[in-house]
């Protein structure tokens, strides 16, 4: 069974940092790119980042591009998601995925003073 | 605003067919395949159809998607009150080099 377990969410002041966290289970993970998702509090779903299976390759929304980074570790089969420079509209559940289909259970960042 | 267009909401009755859309332009739709997800409240999304009209694993087939040019479809038949749900159209854009997501449709089964 494909499973998708995040951790690392919390409170942090706007300007912070946090490290989040997506261990994967079931499946091969150095076979698939990985996705984030965030969903800010009553918004809809918002394509965060990808990493190819290699990490050769990565791709990031414009809101994010130079303060996030997303990285694997294919002998952990861990995926990650380094989060600088938050602001306010950062804050929402964070979602790991395998490529676009499976999720996991997600993981809330709240950026607050 | 969202890169892809879905209506906020639809609505049925038990049994009936519903359909929602999602509509793009060429560098998302147009020139990539669709992806569909339901979420139901306090979940995680679920997928529901991808590559325009394929069936993951234990989706039922009362969910059907359809693409044309710059819009896609997915269609709900037999409605039930467990698909009381957001709906949301995902796809790869060309031009933003990276995954799409359209504002959603919340699905009220009367």
């Amino acid at each position: 069974e494909v499973q998708l377990v995040e951790s690392g969410g919390g409170l942090v002041q706007p300007g912070g940092s946090l490290r989040l966290s997506c261990a994967a289970s079931g499946f091969t993970f150095n076979n698939y790119w990985m996705t984030w998702v965030r969903q800010a509090p009553g918004k809809g779903l918002e394509w965060v980042a990808n990493i190819k299976p290699d990490g050769s390759e990565k791709y990031y929304v414009d809101s994010v591009k130079g303060r996030f980074t997303i990285s694997r570790d294919n002998a952990k089969s861990s995926l990650y998601l380094q989060m600088n420079s938050l602001r306010a509209e950062d804050t929402a559940v964070y979602y790991c995925g395998r490529a676009m289909a499976v999720w996991g259970q997600g993981t809330t960042v709240t950026v607050s003073s | 605003q969202s890169v892809l267009t879905q209506p906020p909401s639809a609505s049925g009755t038990p049994g009936q067919r519903v359909t929602i859309s999602c509509s793009g332009s060429s560098s998302n739709i147009g020139s990539n395949t669709v992806n569909w997800y339901q979420q139901l409240p306090g979940t995680a999304p679920k997928l529901l159809i991808y590559s325009n009209n394929q069936w993951p694993s234990g989706v039922s087939d009362r969910f059907s998607g359809s693409k044309s040019g710059t819009s896609a479809s997915l269609a709900i038949s037999g409605l039930q009150s467990e698909d009381e749900a957001d709906y949301y159209c995902a796809a790869w854009d060309d031009s933003l080099n990276g995954w799409v997501f359209g504002g959603g449709t919340k699905l009220t089964v009367l």
